[in-house]
């Protein structure tokens, strides 16, 4: 069984601030990891993912994440906050063993503070 | 990116008519293509898996009978909401499978807003 932790709905950030979102996951098989973003009334959009390799990824928008096995975590950071960073963000876990079925967290709503 | 398209983005339509909505992948050939619904403020629930020329495969408390999935082609999707009640209002959101290449990810639809007067 596979499923994804999102600590904390609602974060609140200053304009330049760092963004920390935290993600823990579970999963009995080597697990596939994604962030994702939604704007109000629109989809997801992919931020970044884990599958395999390293553990650091790099996303769009300057959002990066690791993979922490030790730790089952793969937070979503980025150094300074921008006023278009204010959204949605759910993080989501499957591996090929789920035929990529995705499991996904809550979601952390982000505002980002002018 | 891969592109995945979903029409229409909004409907409104009366209780007890039918809607469909489709879900197409513009830039790749999706053999599986899953739907989710989405409620305010709340997470992705999965709702059916779509395989191309087999029956789609319903999660637990889900419809099939109300929730008709039709995966015709390799790119085309279709979920018809019959006999729409006001409850059934939500955020329908596809994503199609992309196996190409080194990874294998999905890509997620901008979603459709229904809303059953």
């Amino acid at each position: 069984a596979q499923s994804v932790t999102q600590l904390g709905s609602h974060v609140s950030v200053s304009e330049g601030a760092l963004v920390l979102l935290r993600c823990n996951y579970s999963s009995s098989v080597p697990p596939y990891l994604f962030w994702y973003v939604q704007y109000p009334n629109q989809g997801l959009q992919l931020l970044l993912k884990y599958t395999t390799g390293a553990t650091l990824v790099k996303g769009i928008n300057g959002f990066e994440a690791e993979f922490k096995k030790s730790e089952t975590s793969f937070h979503l950071t980025k150094p300074s906050a921008h006023m278009s960073d204010a959204a949605e963000y759910f993080c989501a876990v499957t591996s090929q063993n789920t035929g990529n079925q995705f499991y996904f967290g809550t979601g952390t709503s982000l505002t980002v503070i002018p | 990116g891969a592109v995945v398209s979903q029409h229409p983005s909004r409907v409104i339509c009366k209780s007890g008519t039918s809607v469909k909505i489709e879900c197409r992948s513009l830039d790749f050939q999706a053999t599986t293509m899953f739907w989710y619904r989405q409620f305010p403020k709340q997470s992705l629930m999965l709702m059916a898996t779509s395989n191309e020329g087999s029956k789609a495969t319903y999660e637990q408390g889900v419809e099939k009978d109300k929730f008709l999935i039709n995966h015709a082609s390799l790119t085309l999707s279709t979920l018809t909401v019959t006999s729409a009640h006001p409850e059934d209002s939500s955020f329908y959101i596809c994503s199609a499978r992309d196996v190409a290449g080194y990874t294998d990810t999905q890509y997620f639809g901008p979603g459709t807003r229904l809303t059953v007067l």
